[in-house]
């Protein structure tokens, strides 16, 4: 059963600063990661997909990066903002079985940056 | 292009009450998804549609939890009777799906807030 872990739950930055944020999951047989954004009473917005070909995917500010052997991505912001702030979620895409095609989510990091 | 459509965006009920919600995906995507999430959690799959074709709902609670997604484009997730413990976030999200071995992007809609009292 694949499990995906987010740490850590919190995290609150000086706005300008560059940060890290962090995703692991148990099983590497996946066909893609996404990063999503949730604000408060929203839904999920999508940030960036990584096929499990590649390694890593840009989108302005943002860089995730996917390391399957090791089960981990992380997800960079550069010169962080106050409208940075959300929670973020990774989600991985189950490849064999019964899973096929499943997408398992991680309970996310809350950011939050100060202006 | 209009996104992932929801409805109702909240919804208070009394506990045993029937309730259900409405999801309009993405126009031409085959995979439609219902999810619910709990606070301070991530979404959790109740049921996974390729087309008209259930094809996960092991997460789906059968005694209480119904779904349909009739022709392969709408879908509704029923809940009846109602429980305390099923006041959630419900979240429907859709994808165009498997295209050459890849897994493409989930778009979510704005979800509905259940609440059971």
């Amino acid at each position: 059963k694949q499990e995906v872990t987010q740490i850590p739950a919190a995290l609150s930055v000086p706005e300008g600063e560059n940060l890290v944020l962090n995703c692991s999951f148990t099983d590497s047989a996946i066909y893609n990661l996404q990063w999503f954004r949730q604000d408060p009473g929203k839904g999920l917005t999508s940030l960036l997909l990584i096929q499990s070909s590649q390694r890593e995917q840009t989108s302005g500010r943002l860089n995730a990066s996917l390391d399957k052997s090791s089960g981990r991505s992380t997800l960079y912001i550069a010169a962080s903002q106050p409208g940075d702030s959300a929670t973020y979620l990774c989600a991985v895409a189950s490849k064999y079985n019964t899973n096929a095609g499943k997408s398992t989510f991680g309970d996310g990091t809350t950011l939050t940056v100060k202006p | 292009e209009a996104g992932v459509v929801q409805s109702p965006r909240y919804k208070i009920i009394e506990k045993k009450q029937p309730v259900a919600f409405w999801c309009n995906p993405i126009s031409g995507h085959n995979t439609l998804y219902w999810y619910l999430q709990n606070l301070g959690q991530g979404p959790e799959l109740l049921i996974r549609y390729e087309n008209e074709e259930a094809v996960d709902d092991s997460q789906l609670p059968k005694d209480r939890f119904s779904a349909e997604r009739l022709k392969g484009v709408d879908s509704t997730l029923k809940i009846q009777p109602a429980e305390l413990g099923d006041s959630a976030v419900y979240l429907c999200a859709s994808s165009p799906g498997l295209a050459g071995g890849f897994y493409n992007e989930q778009f979510f809609g704005p979800g509905t807030r259940l609440t059971v009292l």
